[in-house]
């Protein structure tokens, strides 16, 4: 089955710097790779996804990058705000009946002013 | 209006206990799932359900039974709870796995389980 491992799994950075998410998957028949959100005690939310005939995505201050021969993904977040503080998960599936979301262990990121 | 709504939010009880967590969807998915998150914040799939049929089923102990009455709503029972089931379960629906491209999970807000 999946397998995501995400990296790293705490990021401190400055108000106003960029953070780089970075995540491996297994699975080469995987083929979208959504980042979810998580705030401290709520539900994990979709911030951005791609999927596997797409190499990048911007989305405002966010973008996701997509390398398939290397099976890896990234979240980059420019101009980090204190309300970026939160948990972020990336994670991939095949897309498929029978198959689930596969998440990687989250990354803390904290943006201090 | 709640998306994905479940109850309860928080739940405290006893080992030995058997408790019920229920989840409802009002956004006309066709899958729903079980995620259970645990201390360290680890996201992982229990159970999935398309249709009213259990498609997903992880290497969870057979104390936990999921019921899917209709595709509006996916139960889950756990018997006789022990400590480590402690965790923030979550309830997630998307629409139809198995046909790109909407993946999109949407969550419950999730309920907290503390086992004493």
């Amino acid at each position: 089955g999946e397998n995501v491992e995400q990296h790293p799994s705490t990021l401190s950075v400055q108000e106003g710097d960029s953070a780089v998410i970075k995540c491996t998957y297994s699975d080469s028949a995987s083929n979208y790779f959504p980042w979810y959100k998580q705030e401290l005690g709520k539900r994990p939310q979709l911030i951005i996804d791609i999927r596997s005939n797409v190499g990048e995505k911007k989305d405002q201050r966010i973008a996701v990058t997509l390398n398939k021969t290397a099976k890896h993904f990234s979240l980059h977040i420019t101009e980090t705000q204190p309300e970026d503080s939160a948990v972020y998960f990336c994670a991939a599936s095949r897309a498929q009946a029978g198959t689930a979301l596969i998440f990687g262990k989250g990354t803390t990121l904290s943006v201090s002013s | 209006d709640t998306a994905v709504s479940q109850t309860p939010k928080y739940l405290v009880t006893q080992m030995g206990n058997d408790k019920s967590i229920k989840c409802e969807q009002n956004l006309g998915h066709d899958t729903m799932y079980w995620y259970k998150q645990d201390s360290k914040k680890f996201l992982k799939i229990m159970f999935s359900y398309n249709n009213k049929e259990l498609i997903i089923n992880e290497t969870v102990p057979n104390r936990f039974s999921p019921k899917s009455p209709d595709k509006a709503h996916l139960n889950l029972h756990i018997n006789s709870l022990e400590l480590g089931d402690s965790a923030v379960y979550f309830c997630a629906s998307s629409l139809t796995a198995g046909r790109a491209p909407n993946e999109k999970l949407f969550f419950g807000s999730g309920t907290q389980l503390s086992v004493l």
